[in-house]
């Protein structure tokens, strides 16, 4: 199986804020890498797919960027609506494992 | 715009099996991966497996002698059944389509399973 590590666990940032959060797959999977936002009570919603393409109706000041093992997504001045846990997720093979999850919470 | 409702029993005894379905409405059928994954309480997603509407699946290694995934093209659902549950498969429960190799861009509403 391919491991992802996700980096940090958990953040505190304020609004208007830059954050950027890691993913470290455990071998190349090429740019098949999606990040996922989830809220408490909610079923998760796709951002970024395929590494860097914004999914439709996702805001643009979120941002992906990386290949081979390591990615990152960033979020390009905070919102209320940002404060939530985000995952990475690979589609190179199966079983299509995630990362740990990052909570971004309001300092 | 495509949706998916999902439904099933929220409240199982240690051993029983898990049943679930998830209905699609709207768009293709065929063109997919469609895919169940879980969060327990104060876990992060995991994924549980997939099938494609010939009924090809792929499982969770961990999962995979318990669980079975199959597909009703003629109605447009698909089901999971997790045989001998536990504690351990408390969780909540969702259905998604897979656009593989790109993500799980659909979502159901989500199925809290507890097991007590």
């Amino acid at each position: 199986d391919i491991q992802m590590t996700q980096f940090p666990s958990s953040l505190s940032a304020s609004l208007g804020d830059r954050v950027t959060i890691t993913c470290r797959a455990s071998q190349n999977i090429g740019s098949f890498l999606n990040w996922y936002q989830h809220t408490p009570g909610r079923a998760p919603k796709s951002l970024i797919y395929t590494t860097s393409n914004l999914h439709s109706g996702a805001p643009s000041r979120f941002s992906g960027s990386g290949s081979g093992t390591e990615f990152s997504l960033t979020i390009s001045g905070l919102q209320p609506d940002d404060f939530a846990t985000y995952y990475c997720q690979q589609t190179y093979s199966v079983p299509r494992t995630f990362g740990q999850g990052t909570k971004v919470e309001m300092k | 715009q495509v949706q998916l409702r999902q439904w099933g029993v929220g409240l199982l005894k240690p051993s029983e099996a898990l049943h679930l379905t998830c209905a699609v409405y709207g768009g293709s059928f065929t063109s997919y991966y469609w895919t169940w994954l879980r969060q327990p309480p104060g876990k992060g997603l995991e994924w549980i497996g997939e099938t494609n509407h010939q009924g090809s699946v792929h499982y969770s290694p961990s999962l995979q002698t318990r669980l079975t995934i199959s597909v009703d093209t003629s109605n447009k659902q698909f089901y999971l059944k997790l045989d001998s549950v536990t504690a351990a498969d408390t969780a909540d429960y969702y259905c998604a389509r897979g656009d593989i190799p790109r993500d799980m861009d659909v979502w159901g509403q989500g199925t809290t399973v507890t097991v007590s």
